[in-house]
């Protein structure tokens, strides 16, 4: 069964540093890129960037590169997106995605990760 | 940039047909890719490629996509279609959604 497991729920202080974690199983990990979508409360989809784990090619949404850094490990069959210094306005939930190539849907999503930004 | 416009909402009677639109400059030319999400639920992919479904997803889930607007039609509406839908498209190694829309099975 094709799974992708995150890590859970956070709660962070303002200026605090963060990474989530998104783990692939059932497929093979380096054939697709991972991608991260935001979501903030009671809005819609917003594309960060993805990884391609094999080579560790990454590409960024421009509204998000140098906030946020994507990053891989194949040999764990495991992506990450981490924030140096969270805002109140990162509270969001977050979600990954794979995707085979750049005209194909995103197949399959993580269940989420919540992460709330609170002082 | 590009960008994807869905309306913000979209009713329908039980068991009528729905249909949800999503317009952009030429979007003819690309692949677009439909979501559905659920309160509290990851998006699932109910169409990919303008008109395929994939494994799982009712026929009564179709797609067109010509021109300045794709739209995903959803026949025979049930009340466990309700929710939100969103469009995506790749653009110049980006990927965008449409902002959403909202459907209300009544």
């Amino acid at each position: 069964e094709v799974l992708l497991v995150q890590s859970g729920a956070e709660v962070k202080k303002p200026g605090e540093a963060l990474k989530i974690s998104c783990k692939g199983s059932g497929y093979s990990f380096t054939t697709y890129w991972t991608h991260w979508v935001r979501q903030m409360p009671g809005k819609g989809l917003e594309w960060m960037g993805s990884i391609f784990p094999s080579d560790s090619d990454t590409r960024y949404s421009p509204a998000f590169q140098g906030h946020v850094t994507i990053s891989a490990d194949k040999s764990i069959s495991t992506a990450y997106v981490q924030w140096s210094s969270l805002k109140a306005s990162d509270t969001a939930m977050y979600y990954c995605a794979r995707k085979l190539g750049v005209h194909d849907s995103f197949d399959m999503w993580g269940q989420g990760t919540m992460v709330t930004v609170t002082s | 940039s590009y960008e994807l416009t869905q309306p913000l909402s979209v009713s329908v009677a039980l068991g009528q047909t729905a249909r949800i639109t999503c317009g952009g400059h030429n979007i003819g030319s690309k692949n677009v890719h439909w979501y559905q999400q659920k309160p509290g639920q990851a998006p699932v992919v109910v169409l990919y490629r303008d008109t395929n479904r994939p494994s799982g997803i009712p026929e009564r889930f179709s797609g067109s996509n010509s021109g300045n607007t794709a739209t995903l039609t959803i026949s025979r509406a049930q009340a466990g279609d309700e929710a939100d839908y969103y469009c995506q498209v790749w653009d110049s190694y980006v990927v965008i959604f449409g902002g959403g829309t909202k459907l209300t099975v009544l």
